[in-house]
Formats: structure tokens, sequence, C-alpha cells
């Protein structure tokens, strides 16, 4: 068990519409990053959140969009879904102390998947 | 290039005996850190090890060692004494930005375990 939870576990949309996934981090921990695996791959970086601003981007156009709230808990929000959305997404919270050692701890993820 | 690369995409090993996991990496930054990942089928992912780039000693965990070979950008997974309960795949990441936590990870590999 790491502390982190996400909801829901599993979500089916459609191309165009739009989704909110949660993640509840371990309390104290200032740093979530979000991540996409799709099937077969290893995780991407798609944002990092620290003390509820934006702290690193990967290769995401701008329909995906995050916030991070003050209670520890964050969204990522995507727009206008493509078939190509669909993946695992994970968070992962980890205290924020700049250090190379941190680690980040994962949550069990939310599967999406985009008809 | 890849910036982690992970040429195993399975592996059978009888329980009880030691497996090596593959990983080679691509930087120019003195400073970076090197994680190992294991996400079960449920995909949530379990921190096992860390190496940093100027530690001298090879990294160990319990069951698992980290074998660092930093002139060859090489840092095998050796996992003793397995156990059916290893069964998963295993993600090779790095991070190099000290300023933000972002992970890069390999394409994995996956374990499976033979009574």
């Amino acid at each position: 068990e790491t502390g982190v939870t996400q909801s829901p576990t599993h979500l089916i949309k459609t191309r165009g519409q739009q989704v909110t996934l949660r993640c509840s981090s371990q309390s104290g921990h200032n740093t979530v990053s979000w991540y996409q695996q799709a099937l077969g791959q290893g995780p991407q970086f798609i944002f990092q959140y620290y003390r509820e601003e934006e702290n690193g981007r990967g290769n995401f156009p701008p329909r995906f969009s995050g916030l991070q709230f003050p209670n520890y808990s964050s969204e990522l929000n995507v727009n206008a879904l493509e078939l190509d959305d669909s993946a695992l997404y994970l968070c992962a919270s980890s205290p924020g102390l700049a250090d190379f050692q941190e680690t980040q701890y994962f949550g069990p993820g939310t599967r999406l998947l985009v008809l | 290039a890849q910036k982690i690369t992970q040429t195993q995409p399975g592996m059978f090993v009888q329980e009880k005996e030691a497996v090596t996991l593959d990983c080679t990496y691509d930087t120019s930054d003195p400073s970076y850190g090197l994680f190992w990942y294991k996400q079960p089928s449920s995909g949530e992912m379990i921190f096992l090890i860390y190496q940093g780039s100027y530690d001298q000693q090879n990294a160990t965990e319990g069951r698992y060692s980290l074998n660092f070979q930093k002139a060859r950008k090489s840092a095998n997974l050796v996992i003793s004494a397995s156990q059916l309960g290893d069964s998963a795949m295993y993600f090779c990441a790095m991070r190099e930005d000290f300023g933000n936590e972002k992970l890069t990870f390999g394409t994995g590999t996956r374990l499976t375990i033979i009574p």
C-alpha cells in the first residue's frame, strides 16, 4: 500500500468527450506527477505539480491539463478525447525534497477506454 | 535514441533461481538517478531499488540488487532466490532533472516464475 489512491478505477468514454481523473496523495506530499501508460509500453510523463503549480511537462498537447489542491488531491483533465488516449493513467506523489533519490509512490491507476 | 532500453520483453525463470533483468540508459548528464519498479497485473508501480550516478557501491534491498556499470551505462536488476510472487512487469527508469521528478521509463520486461 502506497497511500496513493485514484478514482475511478475504470472509465469508458467516447471520442470527443472530456474526462476528469482524480488522485489523492499521501499527506505531506507536495509533488504529484501524472503518467500515461499505453498497452505494452512503459509509463510516459505527462506533467508534474509542486505546491499547486505546474513544474514540468512532457510531450503532451494542451488538451491534457491538471490541478493540484491544498488537501493533497489532484486532477488530470483531458479534453476532446481521441482513441489513442486509451491507456492506464497513473499518478505518483512524493514529498518534493529535491533529492535525486526521492521515491515516487504510485497509485493503482485509472484505466480509460475511448471508443 | 531511447533513453532507457530494456531488451528482454519476457523471461521465464524457475522458482528459487536468480534472475538478471537488463537495463541500459543514455544520458549526457553527470548527475542522474536510476530506479527499478515492479508492476503486478493490478497496475500499481512498486518501487524496488535506487542507484545514484555518484554512488560508489551497487545498491541492495533485500533480495534485490543492482549491477551498476557506469562506463557501460547499464543498471541491471538482480533478483536472488526468485519467488512465485515475483511474476510481474519490471520497469527500469531514469531521473535526469534535479528540478522536477520526471521519470523516463523503459518498455519493461515481463518476468514469469515457474514453480
